[in-house]
């Protein structure tokens, strides 16, 4: 069975930070890896989503990164602001075409 | 395209009710996904579909629950009989094999 892991839990950044989350992952034919961001009470954003050909997408501050090898991903956030506070869940599409979700990282940046 | 439509938003019913959520996912996506969210278990997914048809159903809890899929632009949740742990927010998702998935705003279930 997939499990997909993130680590910390909870994360608190002084604004203009740049901060990384971690997201690893145990199936090693991964399809693509989504990362989603969700605020307080609402649904899922996506972030950015990465195929297993490739090792990085970018969108505005946003990086997120691939490793296959070591079943990794990261999300590297360049110059925090209080708007990024939200919960950044990362989650594998696996060989069986299912999408398996991590617990996510509570994110608060503040002012 | 409108993105993934789910209603209600919200629902109150009493325990031992039938209750039936409804998704209409992005036109053209294969996939459709059914996700439970608390704050105990976090994002599980409960079934999803590959052009209509189920391909695994083993995250549903019990045999309370059930899905269908009559066509590509409609799906529902059912829940008979409802009870009091079945609340949470109830997501649906859709997407392409290759493409992002994109979710609906989710029905927040309470069973009172």
């Amino acid at each position: 069975k997939q499990e997909v892991t993130q680590i910390p839990a909870a994360l608190s950044v002084p604004e203009g930070e740049n901060l990384v989350l971690n997201c690893s992952f145990t199936d090693s034919a991964i399809y693509n890896l989504q990362w989603f961001r969700q605020d307080p009470g609402k649904g899922l954003t996506s972030l950015l989503l990465i195929q297993s050909s490739q090792r990085e997408q970018t969108s505005g501050r946003l990086n997120a990164s691939l490793d296959k090898s070591s079943g990794r991903s990261t999300l590297y956030i360049a110059a925090s602001q209080p708007g990024d506070s939200a919960t950044y869940l990362c989650a594998e599409r696996g060989s069986a075409r299912q999408l398996t979700f991590g617990s996510g990282t509570q994110l608060t940046v503040l002012p | 395209d409108a993105g993934v439509i789910q209603s209600p938003r919200h629902e109150v019913t009493e325990m031992g009710q039938e209750v039936t959520l409804r998704c209409k996912p992005i036109s053209g996506h294969d996939y459709l996904f059914w996700y439970r969210q608390t704050m105990m278990r976090g994002l599980e997914l409960l079934i999803y579909f590959n052009n209509n048809v189920p391909i695994d159903d083993s995250g549903m809890p019990e045999d309370r629950f059930s899905a269908k899929m009559p066509n590509a632009s409609f799906s529902t949740l059912k829940i008979q009989p409802s009870e009091p742990r079945d609340s949470a927010v109830y997501f649906c998702a859709s997407s392409l094999i290759a493409t992002e998935a994109f979710f609906g705003q989710g029905t927040r279930l309470t069973v009172v």
